[in-house]
């Protein structure tokens, strides 16, 4: 299997802009989460889906974020507009049962 | 709201030593779990332990979950340079369906 694949790796912007991450879950998971990581905060869940539906998203830290996932292999997370402290690598895992496998990763640099 | 606390949160030791990484959390919980993260890598799945008193080991590595306590251990046998890392316990609420709550990490840097 692949496991968790994501896109882009990197991401470089500057503020204002839009940014969309891609993420394609592993396959037969129904379960898809995204988490935000910094030195200052850690690891923060963002939101997460079952089943392509949202079940929490209190993480998500304001209105410039949004989530979707139309189908059961996809989902994105949408920074609008984009500012830098919204600088982060930004995860995303998926699990069928217990254990959630995550994907490489984006590194967002927001100038 | 559910808290996870680690400790150290950074440790160095010299390879051929013993030591353990701790993990308190606040809440009642049913499931931990272990990862470890390298230096600009993503997280990688080590221990998921889901009853009182459960052990599992692979390689120098042993976990164990005290439920009674809200305490986990991650303990490491005979380091070596190979186990430089980031070590994370994750902790799942009862009610809060497949939510993780993540500990701050533990750094791990094992001279030679």
């Amino acid at each position: 299997d692949a496991g968790v694949i994501q896109s882009p790796r990197h991401e470089v912007t500057e503020m204002g802009q839009e940014v969309t991450l891609r993420c394609k879950p592993i396959s037969g998971h129904d379960y898809l989460f995204w988490y935000r990581q910094t030195m200052m905060r850690g690891l923060e869940l963002l939101i997460y889906f079952n089943n392509n539906v949202p079940i929490d998203d209190s993480g998500m830290p304001e209105d410039r974020f949004s989530a979707k996932m139309p189908n059961a292999s996809f989902s994105t997370l949408k920074i609008q507009p984009s500012e830098p402290r919204d600088s982060a690598v930004y995860f995303c895992a998926s699990s069928v049962k217990d254990t959630q496998y995550f994907g490489p990763g984006t590194r967002l640099t927001v100038l | 709201e559910l808290k996870v606390e680690q400790n150290p949160l950074f440790l160095s030791m010299q390879e051929g030593k013993n030591y353990t990484i701790y993990c308190n959390y606040s809440t009642t919980s049913d499931r931990l779990y272990w990862y470890r993260q390298d230096p600009g890598k993503s997280l990688e799945s080590l221990f998921v332990l889901l009853s009182n008193g459960a052990v599992k080991q692979e390689g120098r590595l042993m976990a164990s979950l005290d439920t009674k306590a809200r305490l986990s251990t991650l303990h490491i046998t005979a380091a070596v340079h190979d186990l430089s890392a980031t070590y994370f316990c994750a902790v799942g609420e009862l009610t809060s369906g497949s939510r993780l709550t993540f500990g701050e990490g533990t750094q791990l840097t094992v001279n030679p």
